[in-house]
């Protein structure tokens, strides 16, 4: 059964500071994998799709690597800014019907 | 564009009472997920449609639960004689195409429901 684990759990830096989160999972044998932000509150809003063919998207400050040989993941944030501070989730695509298997989320924030 | 829709945004329940979710997914889009987010932790997958076909239902806790997409649009999760253990925001995506395989495509989330059983 996939698992996917994300640390740390919660996280707590300056404003300006590069930050990297981990997203790790036990079945090297998935599709594609994607960062997800979510808002207290609010729904889930997709940062970065990495399919299974590529190693790294990037978006803006965002940068999202992809080792499925190591089962690893990482989300590197650049010059975090306050308005950073979020949960972001990790989640693999799994199966014939791609559902998404998520980490429990980082809990971010960025003080300023 | 409107994107995803739920309805309520937040349900009160007594225990053993039976309620209904819904979820308006972006127009025209195949795939509809549904998933159960507890406090502190990541969304679980629940069931996925493809139209208004139920694909996979393997997420579905017990046989209390049940959802529905009759004409391939809306969605909407029941829940029968809750439970204080169902109380979780239930979220609900979308995605264009029909979902698995190689190629993937984003799955568009809407706010989600908190349902609180008392």
């Amino acid at each position: 059964k996939q698992e996917v684990t994300q640390i740390p759990a919660a996280l707590s830096v300056p404003e300006g500071e590069n930050l990297v989160l981990n997203c790790s999972f036990t079945d090297s044998a998935i599709y594609n994998l994607q960062w997800f932000r979510q808002d207290p509150g609010k729904g889930l809003t997709s940062l970065l799709l990495i399919q299974s063919s590529q190693r790294e998207q990037t978006s803006g400050r965002l940068n999202a690597s992809l080792d499925k040989s190591s089962g690893r993941s990482t989300l590197y944030i650049a010059a975090s800014q306050p308005g950073d501070s979020a949960t972001y989730l990790c989640a693999l695509y799994s199966g014939n019907t791609g559902k998404l298997i998520f980490g429990q989320g980082t809990t971010l924030q960025v003080k300023p | 564009g409107a994107g995803v829709s739920q309805s309520p945004r937040y349900k009160v329940a007594k225990r053993g009472q039976d309620v209904a979710l819904r979820c308006d997914p972006i127009s025209g889009h195949v795939s509809l997920f549904w998933y159960q987010q507890a406090l502190g932790q990541g969304p679980e997958f629940l069931t996925y449609f493809q139209n208004e076909a139920q694909l996979d239902k393997s997420g579905l806790p017990s046989d209390r639960f049940f959802a529905e997409r009759p004409e391939g649009s809306v969605s909407t999760l029941k829940i029968q004689r809750t439970q204080q253990e169902d109380s979780a925001v239930y979220l609900c995506a979308s995605s264009p195409e029909r979902a698995g395989g190689p190629v993937t495509d984003t799955q568009y989330f809407g706010p989600g429901t908190r349902l609180t059983v008392l």
